[in-house]
């Protein structure tokens, strides 16, 4: 199957840093990526649609100022979370399209103290 | 407004047992839906895609239902192990549309 990367695996940063999240399409274009936040025992929720070349789309709630994403390339997708703050912390899931299916990264916990 | 829903409650079942895991949606169109697998602290790994136009989809041990009239998918694990202890998404979707999650069920399978 196609294989999505993530880096880093974790990160731990101070309040009002700004951290940058990496997602990879390892052997395969992705056109479109995903990017999920998931808070403890919940399900994932869907934050933004990458589209390589273009912006971002957020979904409703999300602020696109704090939660800033660039797709450069189509293997590339990347996730900047700016002035992060503990309420921030979470696991967060970035995902790319193949077809019909879509595969997932192995996700990147983030804690801010 | 569109709702996917699972078995909050944690499926404990007796290794080798058949495993059924249950996926209803209400206002929702799928032209397919898709099961994933996720293990605590890591990403969703894709499982079975099935299309509104197939019955039943079977994979090695797996094997899912797609009911478009009951609005519902069973997945179901045969012979099940302890390995395949996992929370376990589904995810329906029409082609276009933003892939969206069940709130997943929990399955422990114990030796």
């Amino acid at each position: 199957g196609a294989v999505v990367s993530q880096h880093p695996s974790w990160v731990i940063c101070k309040s009002g840093t700004s951290v940058k999240i990496e997602c990879r399409s390892l052997d395969f274009q992705a056109t479109t990526m995903f990017w999920y936040r998931q808070f403890p025992k919940q399900s994932l929720m869907l934050m933004a649609t990458s589209n390589e070349g273009s912006k971002a789309t957020y979904e409703q709630g999300v602020e696109k100022d704090k939660f800033l994403i660039n797709h450069a390339s189509l293997t590339l997708s990347t996730l900047t979370v700016t002035s992060a703050h503990p309420e921030d912390s979470s696991f967060y899931i970035c995902s790319a399209s193949l077809g019909d299916e879509q595969f997932f990264g192995p996700g990147t916990r983030l804690t801010v103290l | 407004s569109q709702k996917i829903e699972q078995n909050s409650e944690a499926l404990n079942i007796q290794e080798g047992k058949t495993a059924t895991l249950t996926c209803n949606y209400t206002n929702y169109s799928p032209a397919y839906l898709q099961w994933y697998r996720q293990d605590p602290g890591r990403g969703p790994v894709f499982l079975l895609l099935i299309r509104e136009n197939e019955k039943e989809k079977r994979k090695e041990r797996l094997k899912v239902t797609f009911d478009t009239t009951l609005k519902q998918s069973l997945f179901h694990i045969t012979a099940s192990q302890p390995a395949d202890s996992a929370t376990y998404l589904c995810a329906p979707r029409s082609s276009g549309d933003k892939l969206t999650f069940g709130t997943g069920t929990r399955l422990a399978v114990r030796p």
